[in-house]
């Protein structure tokens, strides 16, 4: 089955200690998505992947970085991780940018900062 | 301001019982109107969504929504609940004239499906 995959689904790190999360899919989409929710609250959009083109939420804090190897993949990194980034990390995928297209998205990577 | 909100935190229904989850938007022009539902440690899964057309969406899982634009509702629908519908839904709208192409999430309903 087409699919969005999120690896590890859980991931411990210490304070200020670099992360890096990861997503792959095999749907073929175009636009891939990160998205932050904590505590059962809306997801918030971070920053998307147009193919090779990068479109960073204008609330995202530069501590959040993303790279996109290929169609498949795209990495989010955080590079200082502090308490208040612990959350559940989403990454989702569209055929295009088209309001009528659905995201679908992966079952999520929940970050613990100790 | 584009919006959508959903107006009970909570949602407690017995099983077998109809379940409304209740979804209202603010947007310029028409919206397109998509639901999603969340279980515990998981991603959001796709349920249904308003384009255009018929106002009444039947999607997954037995859900279904009314896109009422004069009450700018969308509510969703299940004639008969299940415990396993217990989850986390949220309602969202992507407005056909936003900058940024950004699909905007209410603050999610939890319901909760009793035997």
């Amino acid at each position: 089955d087409a699919m969005v995959i999120q690896n590890p689904r859980y991931q411990v790190t210490q304070f200020g200690k670099p992360v890096t999360l990861s997503c792959s899919q095999t749907l073929n989409h175009n636009v891939m998505y990160w998205y932050q929710q904590k505590s059962s609250q809306a997801p918030k959009l971070l920053f998307h992947y147009y193919d090779k083109d990068f479109n960073n939420e204008a609330d995202t804090p530069d501590n959040f970085q993303s790279r996109r190897p290929n169609t498949s993949f795209c990495f989010l990194d955080i590079r200082s991780p502090g308490l208040g980034d612990a959350a559940m990390y989403l990454c989702a995928t569209s055929l295009r940018l088209a309001p009528t297209d659905t995201q679908y998205f992966g079952p999520g990577t929940r970050l613990t900062v100790l | 301001a584009q919006s959508v909100a959903q107006p009970e935190d909570q949602v407690n229904v017995a099983e077998g019982n109809p379940l409304t989850v209740k979804c209202t938007y603010s947007v310029s022009g028409n919206p397109y109107l998509f639901w999603y539902v969340q279980y515990p440690n998981r991603g959001l899964q796709f349920l249904l969504k308003y384009i255009t057309g018929d106002n009444l969406v039947k999607g997954s899982y037995g859900f279904e929504a009314e896109f009422n634009k004069s009450q700018t509702s969308f509510h969703l629908k299940k004639p008969s609940a299940l415990v396993s519908d217990s989850a986390l839904y949220f309602c969202a709208v992507f407005p056909i004239k936003a900058a940024g192409n950004k699909l905007t999430f209410g603050g999610g309903t939890r319901v909760l499906v009793k035997p």
